[in-house]
């Protein structure tokens, strides 16, 4: 799997946007990016995931560059419980054997009322 | 929430003894991955389990073993205990083992080893 890079924490103002940005500048052409997030004390929560195209669901957009080496996560009016740990992973859709997800450190991120 | 669910919510065991924990999936799903998050860090997986079979393991020793049951829920068994394996202990199921990157976590079980 392409190994992901995140700022270990970031701020956001209640009310606003909050970016969070990931690069995985080694991801080949068959994988996916995957955000999770994991609120303290909590078990990680799935939020969206994509291949090449900008997505969108009821919690967050996702944006990938046009090269795929990076990726921004979308939080587009953030409150309080969204404070959470961010974790952006690059994997492959299917195939071969299961290795499961590999979690870095994440982006902590924080907002602030 | 998720639909899975986990038991105990937290245990406490002594260095050598066997630990049992248990994971029930959301509703149709067949795929059970199991973690273990020690603090700080991020989640590590252990193993995932298919329609009873183990489909993939981590770099776990043998102590970590597993079942998974015909309607899905799912076992950890971790044998002779060390203090680093206090952790919290997450389950995840996913719809089925092509879709198995959408997972699904439970709140986990927080063991301590003393």
């Amino acid at each position: 799997d392409a190994k992901t890079t995140q700022p270990p924490s970031m701020d956001c103002a209640e009310g606003r946007a909050a970016n969070l940005p990931c690069n995985h500048s080694t991801i080949s052409g068959n994988e996916y990016v995957y955000w999770y997030r994991q609120i303290h004390s909590q078990g990680p929560q799935y939020i969206i995931h994509g291949l090449k195209n900008n997505e969108t669901n009821e919690m967050a957009s996702l944006i990938i560059t046009e090269d795929r080496k990076s990726s921004t996560l979308i939080l587009p009016h953030a409150t309080l419980r969204d404070t959470a740990v961010y974790y952006c992973i690059v994997r492959g859709y299917s195939g071969g054997g299961a290795d499961g997800l590999t979690f870095g450190k994440g982006t902590h991120l924080i907002i602030q009322p | 929430e998720t639909g899975v669910t986990q038991s105990p919510t937290h245990l406490i065991k002594t260095r050598g003894q066997q630990v049992t924990l248990r994971c029930s999936s959301q509703s149709g799903h067949n795929t059970v991955s199991w973690y273990q998050q020690a603090l700080g860090q991020g989640p590590q997986f252990i193993f995932q389990y298919y329609r009873e079979e183990e489909n993939g393991r981590g770099n776990f020793p043998p102590r970590f073993s597993g079942l998974q049951f015909p309607n899905y829920s799912s076992e950890l068994n971790v044998n002779a205990l060390e203090l680093d394996d206090s952790a919290l202990y997450l389950c995840a199921s996913s719809p089925d083992r092509i879709l198995r990157n959408e997972q699904y976590f439970g709140p986990g079980t927080r063991l301590t080893v003393t």
